[in-house]
């Protein structure tokens, strides 16, 4: 299966600032994706990122919050613009080999 | 009918005990089952899947029971060990179609020493 790196591994921010979330991938895969965790419950798909084309954002997601990129098929952000305590969450890469997600160590992120 | 409901939220057992965690689902589409275990700080990590046209697929001591009509599939420890402490997340989708991962709400599982 594929080795997923993120970076930061954690990070704790201001209010009002961004974070950048880098994601890497050893092999490259078509789709990507990005889900958020938040404290003591499950993921939450935030969007699909594929290369070439505009990532697909998830009901209660939007582009302005969560800008990402997807520069070639290894490689993938996500950023947390404008940040509040609500975003204080794990977040996690994932891509998609055969019918199978394989996840990325995550980003925890706080908030204060 | 995107929802996949888990049970129980919380688990406690026996070192050498068997462990079962419970998942339904409503959307007859989905066509592939997976179980993820997700230490503390780590991100989930694919335990055992499982297609419908197979009632049981069992790997080393985790096994998954697929009930086809009734929409349910279950995983079981078997021999629990403390090591095994940990969330699982059981999930469905439809690879194939349109439909994402959707994952389960979680089951925190502890193993008594």
């Amino acid at each position: 299966s594929a080795v997923i790196s993120q970076k930061p591994s954690r990070d704790i921010c201001q209010r009002g600032t961004s974070l950048t979330i880098q994601c890497q991938v050893d092999s490259q895969v078509t789709m990507m994706f990005w889900y958020r965790q938040q404290p003591g419950q499950s993921l939450t798909l935030i969007a699909t990122a594929n290369q070439g084309s505009e990532a697909t954002y998830e009901s209660g997601f939007v582009i302005d919050k969560f800008p990402i990129s997807r520069p070639n098929l290894t490689f993938s952000t996500l950023t947390v613009s404008n940040m509040s305590p609500e975003d204080s969450s794990i977040y996690l890469c994932s891509v998609e080999e055969g019918d199978t997600q394989y996840f990325g160590p995550g980003t925890r992120l706080t908030v204060l | 009918q995107q929802q996949v409901k888990q049970s129980p939220q919380s688990l406690i057992v026996q070192k050498g005990g068997i462990s079962i965690i419970n998942c339904a689902y409503e959307n007859t589409a989905f066509d592939y089952f997976p179980w993820y275990q997700q230490f503390p700080g780590k991100g989930p990590a694919l335990l055992i899947a499982i297609r419908p046209d197979v009632s049981e697929k069992k790997e080393g001591r985790f096994t998954i029971s697929f009930n086809k009509s009734a929409k349910q599939f279950s995983l079981h420890i078997m021999d629990s060990q403390p090591g095994d402490s940990a969330t699982y997340f059981c999930a469905a989708s439809n690879p194939s179609g349109t439909y994402k991962y959707i994952f389960g709400t979680g089951t925190r599982l502890k193993v008594l020493a």
